[in-house]
Formats: structure tokens, C-alpha cells, sequence
């Protein structure tokens, strides 16, 4: 069973478009995240959110705007993306605290650009 | 910032021999370090983890081994399965208290298990 949910499982813009991806999970996780993994290579972090706050940002750009709008959701918004952007991007959730948790991915969102 | 090397980037074994990855890792102050199983347009799964505190940790035919001083991880599969054929990432983590913890991960290793 896959306990983090993602939508959608697919997804084709053009680079023009604005679209968002969405994740959610009911584990009582605080912590959130997103990555992006290109084919055969591992995954990346682009951000964390803990507590519904955005406490990391690898230096993502602009383009790719995260939301927390609240303890079980996490949304990806999309606009005017780059051919490079396509990926498949993965949600992760995990306890926050100060001890290490592990993190529980979703199945991602297979994402291309036109 | 973490950087984790894992090795050997490709393995195939025999059905019911023995699968062996290495990672080495770089900040001495990570202490967490899970390994992930992804197949083939699958997310990754967690199959097994090992925090500082730990030198080896035991699950059926997975086990993992730590050495804080060497900097280095080992992930070691017994009597593989066919099943067992996936891409294994490893991982180092050091936690950020309140703002969670932060995974960087090796570079994966694709193992293929011939029946």
C-alpha cells in the first residue's frame, strides 16, 4: 500500500502552462518533501516543509513553487518549465523532530515537458 | 555539503548467492542511513536502515553494517531471489531538528539476480 499519495500519475504540458502536482498523505507525518529523479540517476531534494513551513530550499527555481496549505497536503506549482524539467518528481513525508525518521515516498508524478 | 559515493554501480549475481553494495559517505556529522529499493517505475521503498549508535542491524536476508570511523556503509543481501533485482539507493542524513532531515543519496546500483 502506498501511504503518501500522488497526483497526477502523469503529467504533459507545454512550457507555457501552469499546472500543479499534489501529494498527500494521513500518517500524522510533519515533515514534507520534494524530489526530482531523472531516468537512472537518484533522487534530489528541491524542498522541505516541517510544521507547514518551508524549512529548506536546494536552490530550486522560481519556476517551481511549493506550497503547505496544511499538515497532510503538499502542492508543486508549475509554470513556464524547461524541456530539462522532465522528471519524475516524488512526494516524502516523515515524523520531524530532532531525531532522524525515516521518509515514505509516493509512487511521483511522471512529469514531461513539450 | 553530504556527499555519498556508492559502488559497484551495476551487480549481477547468481540466484542464492550473495548481493554486496558499498557507500562511503563525507560529513562525519550525518547519522542516519537508510537504504531504499526502487523497481522499475516504482517509488523507493525503504527496506532497511542503521543509525551512528549502531554498527549492524539485521533483517532476514538483509543486513547492514557501519563503520562511523571509516566513513563507509555496507548493504549485504543473502540468498538472493529474482525478486530482488532492482535499483538500490543508499543514503546519509543528518537531522535538522524542528525542520526535519535532509537525505542525500549514492548514486544507485542496479542489481540483476539470473535464475
Amino acid at each position: 500500500d502506498t501511504e503518501v499519495t500522488q497526483t497526477p500519475k502523469h503529467l504533459v504540458m507545454g512550457m507555457t502552462n501552469k499546472k500543479s502536482l499534489k501529494c498527500e498523505q494521513h500518517m500524522g507525518h510533519r515533515a514534507m518533501y520534494w524530489y526530482k529523479q531523472k531516468a537512472k540517476k537518484p533522487p534530489e531534494l528541491m524542498f522541505v516543509y516541517s510544521y507547514e513551513k518551508l524549512s529548506i530550499n536546494e536552490s530550486v527555481p522560481s519556476r517551481f513553487s511549493p506550497e503547505c496549505p496544511n499538515s497532510s497536503l503538499l502542492n508543486l506549482h508549475l509554470h513556464a518549465l524547461q524541456p530539462e524539467d522532465s522528471a519524475l518528481y516524488l512526494c516524502a513525508s516523515s515524523q520531524a523532530g530532532s531525531l532522524n525518521q525515516p521518509q515514505h515516498f509516493g509512487d511521483g508524478t511522471r512529469l514531461s515537458i513539450l | 555539503g553530504e556527499n555519498v559515493e556508492q559502488h559497484p554501480s551495476t551487480l549481477s549475481v547468481q540466484e542464492g548467492d550473495s548481493a554486496v553494495i558499498k557507500c562511503t559517505y563525507s560529513d562525519s556529522a550525518s547519522n542516519y542511513f537508510p537504504w531504499y529499493k526502487q523497481e522499475l517505475g516504482k517509488r523507493p521503498q525503504l527496506i532497511i536502515d542503521i543509525r551512528s549508535n549502531v554498527g549492524e542491524k539485521k533483517d532476514q536476508r538483509i543486513a547492514v553494517t557501519l563503520n562511523k570511523t571509516a566513513k563507509h556503509f555496507s548493504l549485504h543481501i543473502t540468498e538472493t531471489q529474482p525478486e530482488d533485482s532492482a535499483v538500490y539507493f543508499c543514503a546519509a542524513s543528518m537531522a535538522l531538528g524542528a525542520a526535519g532531515n535532509k537525505l542525500t543519496f549514492g548514486g544507485g546500483t542496479r542489481v540483476l539476480v539470473k535464475p
